[in-house]
């Protein structure tokens, strides 16, 4: 199996900020990396396919890049909503798997 | 629009075997290049994938539970089925089943259902 590792785990911020989560897989995946974001008691939204294309609806203070092993999803101007947890995953292979969340909380 | 919804028990007892239904909308599993895939998060931890089924009846199974897994589709009722023998506390989750897109020939999740806490315990 593919392991998708994300850093940092955790990350504290402010309200207006821009943030930046990394996910690294353990083998090359081309472009094939997804994004989700989560919020307590909710199930995961859809943020980002392709590494860098956004699902429909999505605000574009939201971006992702990387190919290959290393990717970011990039948030900018933080807003209260926004504050929840980030997953990767690869969907290049089976299984496809997640990475082990980063959870971005208020400073 | 589409949407998902799982269906199913809250509470099954060690050894048994859990039958989780997704009823969606919004979509048929007879156009080609559509999905439906399984993914359950234990409380407090990070998603797991389970399980995915495609138009063409293809199935895919995580090799970790390949061998307690069944995914069926009921095209007309637009209903996929997850079925998990054998179940142990270690299994108690949140359920959620997916709509999977083709992307270039590789398959992302892009609408979720609500997901479904299955608490395993005698």
């Amino acid at each position: 199996d593919i392991q998708m590792t994300q850093s940092p785990s955790s990350l504290s911020a402010s309200v207006g900020d821009r943030v930046t989560i990394t996910c690294r897989a353990s083998q090359g995946i081309s472009k094939f990396l997804a994004w989700f974001q989560q919020k307590p008691g909710k199930a995961p939204k859809s943020l980002i396919y392709a590494a860098s294309s956004l699902q429909n609806g999505v605000p574009s203070k939201f971006s992702g890049s990387g190919s290959g092993t290393d990717f970011t999803l990039t948030i900018s101007s933080l807003q209260p909503e926004d504050f929840a947890t980030y997953y990767c995953q690869q969907y290049n292979s089976y299984p496809p798997t997640f990475g082990q969340g980063t959870k971005l909380e208020i400073k | 629009q589409i949407t998902l919804k799982e269906s199913g028990p809250t509470l099954v007892k060690p050894t048994q075997t859990l039958t989780l239904t997704c009823t969606f909308s919004g979509f048929s599993l007879s156009t080609s290049g559509v999905g439906v895939g399984w993914v359950r998060q234990p409380p407090g931890k990070a998603l797991e994938w389970l399980a995915l089924i495609y138009w063409d009846d293809d199935e895919r199974y995580s090799p970790s539970l390949k061998s307690r897994l069944t995914i069926t589709k009921d095209t007309p009722k637009n209903q996929v089925v997850l079925t998990m023998t054998n179940m142990d506390p270690v299994d108690t989750a949140t359920y959620y089943c997916a709509h999977t897109r083709s992307d270039y020939g590789k398959y992302y999740f892009d609408y979720w259902g609500q997901g479904t806490l299955v608490t395993v315990s005698s």
